[in-house]
């Protein structure tokens, strides 16, 4: 059974700082990895989609790796700003098929402060 | 671009009432819809597979006689709560497939069971 895990659950820093949030599962048969954003009491935002055969995706201030192989992804986001406050998590799915359902993980909830 | 709608984003009913849950894709049609429950500060868990014209397709340990699901047509599903208690207060969203990978999610409904 697959499980999807980010480290930290929660992060709290000042504007400007550059940050590395971790998400790691446990199958590596994985097709595809994404990173979302919810703000509170709100729906999800795909930011980043990294298929397996990628290493990293970029938008904006925000960078996704992906290594496959040891079952782990990470989110940079460079130079932090008090609107990048939300809940980031990391979804997997097996195949490439979007009616494939997606496993979360366990999110990591952000906060700059000015 | 795509948008998945909820109704309603918000609902109080007593202990023991039905609630009917909309999620509708507004400018595609959608065979396959999914429903997910988040509790405070947790993660997104899959709840059901919603099928177009067939039944949901339920994840371990999800009553299927308890969440109801109906997909009548390619744009709406709905999730029936019966017989709420306080313990199914959560956040319920739902995800519908778009384009290439792409699953698009509503804002969410918010369920509070006094």
């Amino acid at each position: 059974k697959q499980e999807v895990t980010q480290i930290p659950a929660a992060l709290s820093v000042p504007e400007g700082e550059n940050l590395v949030l971790n998400c790691s599962f446990t199958d590596s048969a994985i097709y595809n990895l994404q990173w979302f954003r919810q703000d509170p009491g709100k729906g999800l935002t795909s930011l980043l989609l990294i298929q397996s055969s990628q290493r990293e995706q970029t938008s904006g201030r925000l960078n996704a790796s992906l290594d496959k192989s040891s079952g782990r992804s990470t989110l940079y986001i460079a130079a932090s700003q008090p609107g990048d406050s939300a809940t980031y998590l990391c979804a997997v799915s097996r195949t490439p098929y979007n009616t494939d359902k997606l496993i979360f993980g366990t999110g990591t909830r952000l906060q700059v402060f000015p | 671009g795509a948008v998945v709608s909820q109704h309603p984003s918000w609902v109080i009913c007593k202990s023991g009432t039905s609630v009917k849950i909309e999620c509708r894709s507004l400018d595609f049609q959608a065979t396959t819809m999914f429903w997910y429950r988040q509790f405070p500060k947790q993660s997104l868990m899959l709840m059901a597979t919603s099928n177009e014209g067939s039944k949901a397709t339920y994840e371990q340990g999800v009553e299927k006689d308890k969440f109801l699901i109906n997909h009548a047509s390619l744009t709406l599903s709905t999730l029936t709560v019966t017989s709420a208690h306080p313990e199914d207060s959560s956040f319920y969203i739902c995800s519908a497939p778009g384009t290439g990978v792409t699953q698009y999610f509503g804002p969410g409904t918010r369920l509070l069971v006094l």
